[in-house]
């Protein structure tokens, strides 16, 4: 069946380490998105990628960083300069119609310690 | 710019009665129309949508919603809730054409399902 898949599901980080959350799809998606959220904020959009081989920072993109070298893959890395890492992080993809709205991976939920 | 108001953040009813979820958007041009649902630790899942055609648009689980252009809603009921909806509910909008490609998201209403 086709889907996301997001891995860890859950994922420790020690303060001052870079973590990287895998993010792939066999949906043949164009584009493709990492959210972040936390109680009560909904979600809050971090970096979309729109084709291969480039992409676009969302509303809180900073302390993170992306790649987008293949079609299937959009891994997300948090970097040390983000200060409150913890958090739910979830992946979505969209093919090219738009009435079909996105598709979510099952989430990884990542935790400072 | 779009975007997507939900009243509540939480909303609680007991077994069996009516669920009603509020959503009201702004949009300048047709929009899309979207619930999702997500169930703790999980990702979202599409409840149901509305692109064009019929207003009234019914999904999975027993949910339904009615485009209302001239209120600019698309609420979201149930007519007899079970346990099993307890989740928090997201509404979502998308241009029909042109504009950004992302959907604009609510920021959630928690459904919580007494017996």
């Amino acid at each position: 069946d086709g889907g996301i898949t997001q891995s860890p599901k859950y994922l420790f980080r020690k303060e001052g380490q870079n973590v990287t959350l895998s993010c792939e799809q066999n949906l043949n998606h164009d584009a493709m998105y990492w959210y972040r959220q936390d109680p009560g904020q909904g979600l809050r959009l971090i970096y979309y990628s729109q084709i291969v081989n480039d992409f676009q920072k969302g509303d809180i993109a900073e302390g993170y960083s992306v790649s987008r070298e293949k079609k299937e893959s959009f891994p997300l890395t948090v970097t040390s300069a983000q200060k409150n890492p913890t958090a739910f992080y979830l992946c979505a993809s969209r093919g090219q119609l738009l009435n079909y709205g996105y598709t979510f991976g099952s989430g990884t939920r990542l935790t400072v310690v | 710019a779009q975007s997507v108001t939900q009243l509540g953040s939480h909303v609680s009813v007991s077994e069996g009665a009516l669920v009603l979820l509020r959503c009201n958007y702004s949009s300048s041009v047709p929009p899309y129309l979207f619930w999702y649902v997500q169930y703790p630790n999980q990702g979202l899942q599409l409840l149901l949508k509305y692109t064009t055609g019929a207003t009234l648009v019914k999904g999975i689980n027993g949910f339904e919603a009615e485009f209302k252009k001239s209120e600019t809603s698309f609420h979201l009921t149930k007519p007899s809730a079970h346990m099993s909806d307890a989740a928090e509910y997201f509404c979502a909008v998308s241009p029909a054409q042109g504009g950004s490609e992302k959907l604009v998201f609510g920021k959630g209403t928690k459904l919580t399902v007494n017996p």
